[in-house]
């Protein structure tokens, strides 16, 4: 079984700062691929980036970028220069490559954006 | 707009009713996926199907139950409705060649 672990509820950052967000999963599978979505107060799911586990670079997406440690296995999510529309719940997700292609989410991280 | 519809957007019904969530994949998309996001479970898989057929189960209750047709769209039963039915459900739709999934915009089901 798979599970993704976000140990932070709520982080209040500054606007145009950067923000780290915490996502630590487990598996015993070795072909895997991690995801980060955005839920603002509207209620959708956006999705922002994705890694697989046998990418050997770190994947970007324009502010977006995942810091993918595999051996720690972590995916953080890093936002560089925060915007007040960065204000919303962050969802890391994972999938196994091979069976049940469902994704496992974490409990998500709350962002605040401060003016 | 995602690609994948869902209906209707808001539902508010009373306990013991029974209710049923539509959903449209986006073109091409053979899988389609149903969650339930609710304040104490959060996001949690209940079901897949593929081109028509079942393919994997999670934390679906016996109450619920769900099938896609032959155009690809499903439907989400929910039946004899509880205060804890209350949730946003989403459907999503992947192909097998994309990593990515693509949600719908959810339907927020209110049990009184």
């Amino acid at each position: 079984a798979q599970k993704i672990t976000q140990t932070q509820p709520g982080m209040f950052v500054q606007e145009k700062e950067a923000v780290t967000l915490d996502c630590t999963y487990d598996t015993s599978d070795q072909s895997y691929g991690l995801f980060w979505y955005k839920q603002p107060s509207s209620g959708e799911m956006i999705f922002l980036i994705y890694q697989g586990s046998y990418d050997e670079q770190n994947a970007t997406e324009g502010r977006y970028s995942l810091n993918f440690q595999k051996a720690r296995k972590s995916a953080n999510l890093v936002i560089s220069a925060s915007q007040l529309g960065d204000s919303a719940m962050y969802f890391c997700a994972m999938r196994v490559n091979f069976g049940n292609e469902k994704l496992t989410f974490g409990t998500g991280t709350r962002l605040t954006i401060i003016p | 707009d995602s690609g994948v519809t869902q209906t209707p957007k808001h539902l508010i019904t009373a306990t013991g009713q029974r209710v049923t969530l539509r959903c449209s994949p986006r073109s091409g998309d053979l899988s389609v996926y149903w969650y339930q996001q609710s304040l104490d479970q959060g996001l949690q898989f209940l079901i897949q199907y593929y081109n028509g057929e079942e393919r994997a189960k999670g934390n679906i209750l016996e109450r619920f139950s769900a099938q896609q047709f032959p155009d690809l769209h499903s439907e989400l039963n929910l039946s004899s409705l509880e205060l804890g039915d209350s949730a946003l459900y989403f459907c999503a739709s992947s192909t097998p060649t994309v990593y990515g999934y693509t949600f719908g915009s959810g339907t927020r089901l209110t049990v009184v």
